[in-house]
C-alpha cells in the first residue's frame, strides 16, 4: 500500500545545530508540504513543492529550507535550530490541488 | 488575505448532545474546503470535503458562500468523536488550515 513516512519520530537537538527531517511518500504525488503544529496556532505551512526541483515558501519559512531532487522525498532542514522551532512537524502529499492530502505520522522536535 | 478561522479552541459536550464546530473562510475564488480530524496520537486524516456532500461518521458540513462558512455538524456526539478537528482550504495549489478545535465528548 502507498504511504507517507517521516523520520525520525522524535528528535532532541541543541540550539544552533543543523537538523534534517525526512519525508518519503510512495503515492507518486507531485505536491508535498511541510507544516508545523503548535498549540493555539494549528497547522502552519512551512514550505511546499509541486514537483521535482520546485520549492516554495509558506507562511513560516524563516529558518527552514527544503529540496526536491525526486518525486518521493522532501527533506526539511533547520539551518541553525532555535528553541522557537520546538514543535511537531507534519509532512503531507497530494495528487494535485483540491484533492485529499495524506499526512505522515509527525516528527516531534525539541530544541534545547 | 486568504484565511481559515475556527473561533473555538475547545468544545465540550456530553454524549448524545448535538455538535457544531465552526469554520469561516476568507477567499476570493471558488473555495475547496475540507475537514480533517486528528485522533489522539494519530496522523491527520480526511473527514469530509464539501463537494462530496457525504456524511462520514455521522458528520456533515454545508458550504454557505453567503456567510463564508463551512461548519461541521453531528446530531448526536459519541465519545469516540473526541479529537482535534481542522478546517482546511485550498488556495491555488497550497492547503491552509485553521487553528483547530478540540472536541471533548464526556460520557
Amino acid at each position: 500500500d502507498a504511504e507517507i513516512t517521516q523520520s525520525p519520530r522524535h528528535k532532541i537537538t541543541e540550539t544552533g545545530r543543523q537538523v534534517t527531517l525526512a519525508c518519503h511518500q510512495t503515492w507518486n504525488h507531485n505536491n508535498m508540504f511541510w507544516y508545523r503544529q503548535d498549540l493555539g496556532h494549528g497547522l502552519r505551512l512551512i514550505h511546499y513543492s509541486y514537483g521535482v526541483q520546485d520549492t516554495n515558501k509558506g507562511e513560516v519559512s524563516d529558518g527552514y529550507s527544503v529540496s526536491r531532487s525526486n518525486t518521493e522525498d522532501l527533506p526539511l532542514t533547520l539551518e541553525s535550530a532555535a528553541s522557537s522551532q520546538t514543535s511537531v512537524y507534519f509532512c503531507a502529499s497530494s495528487e494535485g490541488a483540491n484533492t485529499e492530502a495524506f499526512f505522515g505520522q509527525g516528527t516531534r522536535l525539541t530544541v534545547v | 488575505a486568504q484565511r481559515v478561522t475556527q473561533p473555538e479552541k475547545l468544545l465540550s459536550v456530553f454524549k448524545g448532545a448535538p455538535v457544531e464546530l465552526k469554520c469561516n473562510y476568507s477567499y476570493s475564488g471558488s473555495p475547496e474546503l475540507f475537514w480533517y480530524v486528528q485522533y489522539s496520537r494519530q496522523r491527520l486524516q480526511l473527514l469530509l470535503r464539501h463537494i462530496s456532500r457525504e456524511s462520514i461518521k455521522g458528520f456533515t458540513a454545508d458550504l454557505n458562500k453567503g456567510e463564508t462558512s463551512f461548519h461541521l455538524k453531528k446530531p448526536f456526539a459519541q465519545e469516540e468523536d473526541s479529537a482535534m478537528y481542522y478546517c482546511a482550504l485550498w488556495v491555488t495549489d497550497k492547503l491552509i488550515f485553521g487553528t483547530g478545535t478540540r472536541l471533548q465528548v464526556f460520557p
